[in-house]
């Protein structure tokens, strides 16, 4: 089945850095999305990427969607505390669109 | 004011028990969903529900029965639980449409077995 490998699977980074994380498929995907999930909270969507190449930000966040439908990328800019928590691309699987595959998961860990 | 809310948020039990755990989203959504994270955070969908009907029922062993008594509500029942259970379970519901990524997650139930 299609599958979602982020890396890298961990990142020790100091406040005020910034992240650049990845994600790849060996499958196309015709949407890429970018989930955050806190400790003890369930994910929560950060970007929706729609179309090959589009590059989309939300406040310090960007995201990418990699022109061969393969692969999409996350950047943090000035990183704070409050970015803690393990970041999770995911796509709806082809051929059904109702089931959204995630992929194995970025922890982020941000010290002060 | 939670838009999706599940309970317990931490279910300790013994192996061999059957446990429910109870799932409600106030969204007015039509698609409600049943998904697994293991000790490795990999998450996983389980199950999915359209205004009550079942329409995604991936690879899950038929000890775990989701019932939807309407669309609002969508619970989970494992029997005969067994150590490989332990994890946490996530409710999620999403609008009509071409809505999957307005995916909305409860906070998620830890299931330990023991």
């Amino acid at each position: 089945g299609q599958q979602l490998n982020q890396s890298p699977q961990s990142m020790f980074i100091q406040e005020g850095e910034d992240v650049s994380m990845n994600c790849t498929s060996s499958s196309i995907f015709n949407t890429w999305l970018w989930y955050k999930q806190d400790p003890g909270e369930g994910p929560v969507l950060l970007i929706a990427l729609y179309k090959a190449g589009e590059l989309t930000s939300n406040g310090r966040l960007t995201a990418q969607f990699g022109i061969t439908r393969k692969d999409s990328f996350l950047n943090i800019s000035a990183s704070i505390p409050s970015d803690v928590g393990i970041y999770f691309c995911a796509g709806p699987a082809l051929g059904n669109t109702d089931k959204l595959i995630f992929g194995t998961g970025t922890r982020l860990q941000v010290f002060p | 004011d939670t838009a999706v809310s599940q309970t317990p948020k931490y279910l300790v039990t013994q192996m061999g028990n059957d446990k429910s755990i109870k799932c409600e989203q106030n969204l007015g959504h039509d698609t409600m969903y049943w998904y697994k994270q293991d000790s490795k955070k990999f998450l996983k969908i389980m199950f999915s529900y359209n205004n009550k009907e079942l329409i995604i029922n991936e690879t899950v062993p038929n000890r775990f029965s989701p019932k939807s008594p309407d669309k609002a509500h969508l619970n989970l029942h494992i029997n005969s639980l067994e150590l490989g259970d332990s994890a946490v379970y996530f409710c999620a519901s999403s609008g009509t449409g071409s809505a999957i990524e307005k995916l909305f997650f409860g906070s998620g139930t830890q299931l330990s077995v023991l």
